[in-house]
């Protein structure tokens, strides 16, 4: 069966530090992979997304990046945290073709940048 | 870009209430998603609609989205404390899988 991981589940960095929050998909494969950031539990925002490896595509520009190094592997980054960094980043995927059975969603990782 | 509002931004119903949850786009709908998330979770997918007039129901809750695919509705029949939280209605676009964006979501509180 296909699974998402994302982790850490919560995370509290200092200003200035640098992050690195990573998905994966497992039972599937050559999936879209999504980066999404909620803000005070609500609408979510569209970060980044990937229909490949190496290709990323950005919706927003601001200080963070993102890089699909493996098929089923998406990794969030930045160099220096800001305040406004602080949410709720969500990794969702869908398999192309297959959008029917809806993109499916990792369970978060709640970060707060103090 | 697709954009997606989302009406009423929060409801407070009774328990054993109907309630009705609008989505509406400016432009047109190819793929219309819904979701529910609990606080502090992942999302949890509800229903897609695709085809103009569709309407599709999962237990106590049915979402439809109009002929003209700009607008869908998320209804829920009796409502219970278990069904609250944020409902999100998100679209993608013509090719399946591109880019999906949400509207604002609806926070819905059931009172026992």
């Amino acid at each position: 069966s296909q699974t998402i991981h994302q982790w850490p589940a919560t995370l509290v960095q200092p200003v200035g530090s640098p992050l690195s929050l990573e998905c994966t998909v497992e039972g599937t494969s050559n999936p879209n992979l999504y980066w999404y950031r909620q803000a005070a539990g609500r609408g979510l925002q569209l970060l980044f997304y990937s229909v490949g490896i190496g290709q990323i595509s950005s919706e927003v520009p601001q200080n963070l990046s993102a890089s699909r190094p493996q098929d089923r592997q998406f990794i969030l980054s930045s160099k220096k945290l800001l305040l406004s960094d602080s949410g709720f980043y969500l990794c969702a995927w869908i398999l192309k073709g297959a959008n029917y059975y809806g993109y499916t969603f990792g369970s978060g990782t709640r970060l707060t940048v103090v | 870009s697709q954009e997606l509002e989302q009406s009423p931004q929060s409801l407070i119903v009774q328990e054993g209430k109907n309630l009705t949850i609008n989505c509406t786009s400016s432009k047109t709908l190819y793929g219309l998603y819904w979701y529910k998330q609990k606080y502090g979770e992942g999302l949890i997918f509800l229903m897609m609609l695709q085809k103009g007039g569709e309407e599709k129901s999962h237990e106590k809750i049915t979402a439809k989205l109009d002929e003209k695919k700009q607008q869908s509705s998320l209804h829920i029949t009796a409502s219970q404390p278990s069904h609250a939280g944020i409902y999100l209605c998100g679209a993608d676009g013509r090719t399946s899988g591109s880019r999906l964006t949400f509207g604002e979501g609806t926070q819905l509180t059931v009172n026992p």
